[in-house]
């Protein structure tokens, strides 16, 4: 399996705080994305990336950025962090061979 | 739009028995994957099994299989001589070939012993 790790696993911070979510993997893989989990809703598309400095929207992309200045890392920017974006945050690579993705371990964000 | 259904929030099975979790997509694609993701409280996400489109075979994983109906756009889970470990968030997943991968809002399976 690809070596994918999210910093941090768990953060509590304030309303209007920027926040940023790293993603970082060890087998340069192209793809990346970034999702976000919430109860009801499943798994839903933030951002992704298809490469360096290349990125594109998911379903639900307002409020974040993303930057991706080196192939292994993967970054999420809350610039002003809301109640609404408390949630449980996926990276995730795709696997070139098997055709699914792999995930971090996940980060539990919440917005006070 | 395509989507991916999963029309039973919550099931439970007794330990040992068979089980089947339900998902329907909808699209124009020909060529695509479907997934199964199992999520347990430690908030992993792990692959079950993968079906390529093209394939008429159906996957099998162990105690794991699916059922992937093309022409009906089905494609459900069955866990076979279920354990205590299984109990956990499973989710439907659906990715064209050249594009995103699209879950489904999943299904919470209890294992009863």
């Amino acid at each position: 399996d690809a070596g994918i790790t999210q910093s941090p696993r768990h953060k509590v911070t304030e309303t209007g705080t920027p926040v940023t979510l790293r993603c970082h993997q060890t087998e340069n893989h192209r793809y990346m994305y970034w999702y976000r989990q919430d109860p009801g809703h499943g798994l839903r598309l933030i951002h992704y990336s298809y490469g360096v400095k290349d990125t594109d929207k998911g379903e639900v992309s307002d409020g974040y950025s993303v930057s991706r200045s080196k192939t292994e890392d993967f970054l999420l920017t809350l610039e002003s962090a809301t109640s609404s974006q408390t949630s449980v945050y996926f990276c995730a690579i795709r696997d070139s061979l098997q055709g699914g993705y792999t995930f971090g371990s996940g980060t539990r964000l919440t917005v006070v | 739009a395509q989507t991916v259904t999963q029309s039973q929030p919550e099931m439970s099975v007794q330990e040992a028995e068979t089980v089947t979790l339900s998902c329907t997509y909808d699209t124009s694609e020909s060529d695509y994957y479907l997934f199964w993701y199992k999520q347990p409280p430690s908030r992993q996400m792990i692959l079950v099994i993968r079906q390529e489109a093209y394939k008429q075979q159906n996957a099998t994983e162990n105690r794991f299989s699916v059922n992937f109906q093309k022409a009906a756009k089905s494609f459900s889970l069955k866990i076979s001589d279920s354990q205590l470990g299984d109990a956990a968030m499973y989710f439907c997943a659906y990715r064209p070939r050249d594009d995103k991968i699209i879950f489904g809002k999943g299904t919470r399976l209890h294992i009863l012993p």
